[in-house]
């Protein structure tokens, strides 16, 4: 299995307060993602980086911010988190090399009540 | 409309059918992947294909490239198999993957 973890695996949090997600991986992969998953939507990319302090939005960005400063770590912050981010948020990476594939952690379910 | 569509959204299966499933997208494709994600688990990558065809055990994943589309068929198929199936592409412009709804497969015994 593709060294990559989530943590943590499942969060509870009041509305208003910030939340960090954590997304940690030991392949040294250049790409890394964070997507949220919801029932009829699927996937859907918030934020990737496609290296360290380099990253751009994806098309469900607002209300989420993200930092690279290591290669093996990508932080997700939700900045003030609201009842519809109440979601599954999954972290994939990829190589460098075109067409590779991706390998995704386990998952963080968060409840923002 | 998303680019990526797969069918059916749902089927359940008896124990020993051969299952199919497909995608269809609508842009310039440089690859496609078929991952699996068990109910409450994580998403796990079955097979990335450019051209032709896959095989893996049970499963065998073919891509019409002209056509653009794709499919996944489980022969012999398991309870095991039950899982959520999505089809996702890497566009040939980007470093971004486009993922479908995903197809809920549940095998009866």
């Amino acid at each position: 299995d593709a060294g990559i973890t989530q943590s943590p695996r499942h969060k509870v949090t009041e509305t208003g307060t910030p939340v960090t997600l954590r997304c940690h991986q030991t392949e040294n992969h250049r790409y890394m993602y964070w997507y949220r998953q919801d029932p009829g939507h699927g996937l859907r990319l918030i934020h990737y980086s496609y290296g360290v302090k380099d990253t751009d939005k994806g098309e469900v960005s607002d209300g989420y911010s993200v930092s690279r400063s290591k290669t093996e770590d990508f932080l997700l912050t939700l900045e003030s988190a609201t009842s519809s981010q109440t979601s599954v948020y999954f972290c994939a990476i990829r190589s460098d090399s075109l067409n590779t594939e991706a390998f995704f952690g386990q998952g963080t379910r968060l409840t923002v009540v | 409309k998303n680019e990526v569509e797969q069918s059916p959204q749902n089927l359940t299966a008896q124990e020993g059918e051969f299952i199919t499933i497909n995608c269809s997208y609508s842009v310039g494709i440089s690859a496609l992947h078929w991952l699996q994600q068990h109910p409450g688990g994580g998403i796990v990558s079955l097979f990335m294909l450019s051209s032709g065809k896959k095989k893996h055990g049970r499963l065998i994943a073919t891509i019409n490239i002209q056509e653009k589309h794709s499919s996944l068929h489980i022969t012999a198929s398991h309870p095991r198999d039950s899982a959520v199936y999505i089809c996702a592409v890497n566009r040939n412009t980007g470093n971004q993957f486009y993922f479908g709804t995903g197809t809920s497969l549940t095998v009866i015994p």
